[in-house]
């Protein structure tokens, strides 16, 4: 099973770029690396899935390194309405018991 | 197309009463997901459906039954509320059968709040 970790909380400003990272060190052959948002009394959307490299969409960019160890969420020139919790979710086609979306990181954008 | 509603939004119940947590979902989607969220933690799944017709156990599932009524119904009962069931409650779907939750896009509803007195 593998856990992630990630920074409890991050500040930034108008338009600037974010960038999150999750630490999975123990990520398994067939873990897919999956990011949602969760915004005040919602529940989780979710944002961008991968499984190695780079992955982009419309809303943000997914960096996985060689070793998957680890990923990065960017999110490209944040808005105030980019303040949410995202949250870091690592698995594969096994048992939904091992869905595990921990604490997440809570995103902060000021003017 | 309303995705996944929750019934009721929000909910007071005293230690000891029973109540269900209704969820449906419109998107045709065969596998269906219950969570509980406490203040400032991640989500925790209590239940899940892989397909129509099967029900099992996730991380919490202690204090809690479900119910796939149908395809497109989940329900999560409290037989006996405590305090410790405090928490904001989310429905969930996924398009395939088999829970693949971790892989699969995962459509949450509003949630619902209760408040076990």
């Amino acid at each position: 099973l593998a856990k992630t970790t990630q920074p409890i909380s991050m500040d930034s400003y108008e338009g600037q770029e974010v960038n999150i990272t999750c630490s999975h060190n123990n990520i398994a052959t067939n873990d897919y690396i999956t990011w949602y948002q969760q915004f005040p009394s919602q529940g989780p959307r979710f944002i961008i899935q991968g499984y190695k490299t780079k992955v982009t969409n419309e809303v943000a960019s997914l960096f996985i390194p060689a070793d998957r160890k680890s990923s990065t969420l960017s999110l490209p020139r944040v808005s105030l309405s980019d303040t949410a919790v995202y949250y870091c979710l690592v698995g594969g086609y096994s048992s939904a018991s091992k869905i595990i979306f921990g604490s997440g990181t809570r995103l902060s954008i000021r003017p | 197309n309303a995705g996944v509603t929750q019934t009721p939004k929000f909910q007071v119940l005293k230690t000891g009463q029973s109540m269900t947590l209704q969820c449906a979902q419109d998107m045709n989607h065969n596998s269906m997901y219950w969570y509980r969220q406490d203040p400032g933690m991640g989500l925790r799944l209590i239940y899940y459906s892989a397909s129509e017709g099967t029900t099992d156990k996730g991380e919490v599932p202690n204090g809690y039954n479900v119910s796939r009524l149908n395809k497109r119904e989940f329900s999560l009962r409290l037989e006996s509320a405590a305090p410790s069931q405090t928490s904001v409650y989310f429905c969930a779907s996924s398009l395939r059968p088999g829970g693949q939750g971790a892989t699969e896009t995962q459509y949450f509803g509003p949630g619902t709040r209760l408040l076990v007195l």
